[in-house]
């Protein structure tokens, strides 16, 4: 199994729909989880970070975690145009001990938002 | 304006012409790291620096040096390019502790 691994897309959603992402990860002992937005020819920018099991809300953003099933996923609410972009999920490797210096991610799911 | 630069921004070359990206922070980040991104094959780090003179091999080191002889320098070096280094490179910082990490914005490499 790949480190991390997700839905490779695309995924179109209209305007205002619910769009979300998903990713899994091999590593049991993982202890942080990181959501990556990154628009087309632009560089990565951290817009989630989770470290509990459960929800974590961010605006319109919301990352799920699910350590039992090596399970995290992005909810976007209220889809826009401008949330169009490549989202990447990233786990530090080295488990319990890793630090995000050394970043594993996945290969990213394409999001399409239509007006 | 705390950044991350790379230079150059684009670059043609040819095989085994010896290059190097050059990447640079003013955050006084301790960590640095550098990635290449490939359609189908995604982000995948190629070396990181936790501090001067400190770095380590990430998922995709073959064909690449680095050094970290300052702080906010970490240049990218490419003894004899080949064309399956024909890539999109981004440079990164992290301040220790913290957990995001800086990207640069990016270089587009191409060997021919």
């Amino acid at each position: 199994q790949k480190e991390v691994e997700q839905n490779s897309g695309p995924l179109s959603v209209p305007e205002g729909a619910i769009a979300s992402l998903n990713c899994t990860y091999s590593d049991r002992v993982s202890q942080s989880f990181f959501w990556y937005r990154q628009y087309s020819g632009k560089s990565p920018e951290l817009i989630m970070s989770i470290y509990s099991n459960g929800d974590k809300e961010d605006g319109r953003f919301t990352a799920q975690l699910n350590k039992a099933s090596q399970y995290v996923s992005l909810l976007i609410r209220d889809s826009q145009p401008s949330d169009s972009a490549t989202y990447l999920c990233a786990v530090p490797r080295g488990g319990f001990q890793g630090g995000s210096e050394k970043l594993v991610f996945g290969k990213g799911t394409k999001l399409t938002v239509n007006p | 304006e705390a950044q991350v630069t790379q230079n150059p921004r684009y670059l043609i070359t040819v095989t085994g012409k010896k290059l190097t990206v050059t990447c640079s922070q003013n955050m006084n980040h301790e960590y640095m790291s550098w990635y290449r991104q490939d359609p189908g094959l995604g982000l995948r780090q190629i070396y990181y620096s936790m501090n001067v003179e400190v770095t380590d091999k990430g998922d995709v080191p073959e064909g690449y040096k680095v050094s970290r002889k300052e702080k906010r320098n970490f240049p990218l070096i490419l003894e004899s390019p080949s064309p399956n280094q024909t890539s999109l490179y981004f440079c990164a910082s992290l301040k220790q502790g913290s957990y995001e990490q800086y990207f640069g914005p990016g270089t587009r490499l191409t060997v021919t």
